[in-house]
């Protein structure tokens, strides 16, 4: 089974802080993807890479940036917290193959980040 | 663009009963994905079924299925024999060859709770 683990379950950070979440998975897949979601939304890409060091704006990237050092690892970064970026956030995964668009994406349990 | 609509916030179902949760889908690709997910209050997404826009016969995993109607571009999933652990949001999205990234694109959910 694919398994795609975030580091964190909740965390609360104060704004202005700097604050990393980790993401890897175990599959071996090319494609990773940070969605947050909130009530009334939905579900919002923000950022997405399908090849180590490639990234791509989603969404809603303003007050993010991403970084994938490794093919199994996909960190997203709040460079300085704010309390709208409350949220809970999304990690998922899926397998490159010649037709993308059948391959489905494998989530993590997500993140409830508070931002007070 | 691509756009997912789930009609029904919210609905209930007595247990071992079959429910149909409505999904319809707006798209120009040519060639697209359509996946359901189910999301438990723990907040873990799970994925469920895949149709490929292509395929002549409707998906079934297990008490899922799939009623895709192409030309009404509609993706209803149906859940046979529903238990007390179906209680959760669903979600319909897709992934179309053309969108950016082959980003998952997700619909509002739909709040099922299941009945003893």
């Amino acid at each position: 089974d694919v398994k795609v683990t975030q580091s964190s379950r909740y965390l609360v950070k104060r704004t202005g802080e700097k604050v990393f979440l980790e993401c890897v998975q175990d599959m071996d897949h090319e494609n990773m993807f940070w969605y947050r979601q909130d009530p009334g939304l939905g579900l919002r890409l923000i950022y997405f890479s399908y090849d180590v060091k490639m990234k791509e704006k989603g969404d809603i990237p303003e007050g993010y940036s991403v970084s994938r050092e490794k093919k199994e690892r996909f960190s997203l970064i709040l460079e300085s917290a704010s309390t709208n970026q409350t949220s809970m956030y999304l990690c998922a995964s899926s397998l490159r193959k010649g037709r993308d668009y059948n391959s489905p994406l494998h989530f993590g349990n997500g993140t409830r980040l508070t931002v007070t | 663009a691509q756009k997912i609509t789930q009609t029904q916030p919210g609905m209930f179902v007595q247990e071992k009963e079959a429910v149909t949760l409505d999904c319809t889908y707006d798209t120009s690709d040519p060639s697209y994905g359509l996946f359901w997910y189910k999301q438990p209050s723990s907040g873990e997404m799970i994925f469920l079924i895949y149709q490929g826009s292509y395929d002549q016969q409707n998906a079934t995993e297990g008490r899922y299925s799939l009623n895709f109607q192409k030309a009404r571009k509609s993706a209803n999933l149906v859940i046979s024999a529903s238990q007390l652990g179906d209680s959760a949001m669903y979600f319909c999205a897709m992934r179309g060859i053309k969108a950016a990234g082959n980003k998952l694109t997700f619909g509002g959910g739909t709040r099922v709770l299941v009945k003893p």
